[in-house]
């Protein structure tokens, strides 16, 4: 069955440090998509893209980055990173449309900043 | 702009009691409307879409929403839930043409024996 991971699930780091989150999807779509959950402001997007090579910045983008090599990969990278960043991230995709295919999530990865 | 409002942050419900789970949303173009639920420690996973055609849909686990655009609602509902329907809830919206999705802030339901 096809399906998203993301890696690691869980992870605590230090203020500063540079931190990569994995997500790979075997659905082969086209679309993919990085959010932060935090309580009282529900999902919010960072980043996302359209295809390979492909990367667009959303309304949380500060502080991270992406990049699209394949189809199957989007890592979300935290440059430095901060105590505000500390939250539970998940990714998702979906395949290319004009807006009407669903989104398939991650389980997510609880990010402490320490 | 894209904008959704979950008014409820959190709604308790005894079991087998029917509840409605409010969803406003604000767009100048035509929109499609999702409602994804979250159970604890998981990811999102899709409940229905509205995208056209008839505005009363029907979902999985016997949720039901219903879209009225002149009241721009989504507002969810189901008329008899379980202890397993505890979870987070959360409304979506976007447009024809876009393939991003705008989220509200979520409802937590709560139900209880």
């Amino acid at each position: 069955d096809a399906e998203i991971t993301q890696s690691p699930r869980h992870k605590i780091t230090e203020t500063g440090r540079q931190v990569t989150l994995a997500c790979h999807q075997t659905w082969n779509h086209n679309n993919m998509f990085w959010y932060r959950q935090d309580l009282g402001h529900g999902l919010r997007l960072i980043h996302y893209s359209y295809g390979v090579q492909d990367t667009n910045k959303g309304e949380v983008s500060d502080g991270y980055s992406v990049s699209r090599s394949n189809t199957e990969d989007l890592p979300l990278t935290l440059e430095s990173a901060a105590s505000s960043q500390t939250s539970v991230y998940f990714c998702a995709s979906s395949a290319e449309s004009s807006g009407s295919n669903e989104q398939y999530f991650g389980p997510g990865t609880r990010l402490t900043v320490t | 702009a894209q904008s959704v409002t979950q008014l409820d942050s959190q709604v308790p419900v005894f079991e087998e009691a029917p509840v409605e789970l409010r969803c406003n949303y604000s767009s100048s173009v035509s929109v499609y409307l999702f409602w994804y639920v979250q159970y604890p420690n998981q990811g999102l996973q899709l409940l229905l879409k509205y995208l056209s055609g008839s505005t009363l849909v029907k979902g999985i686990n016997g949720f039901e929403a219903e879209f009225n655009k002149s009241q721009t609602s989504f507002h969810l509902r189901k008329p008899s839930v379980h202890i397993s329907d505890t979870a987070e809830y959360f409304c979506a919206v976007t447009s024809w043409g876009f393939q991003k999705l705008v989220f509200g802030t979520g409802t937590r339901l709560l139900v209880s024996p």
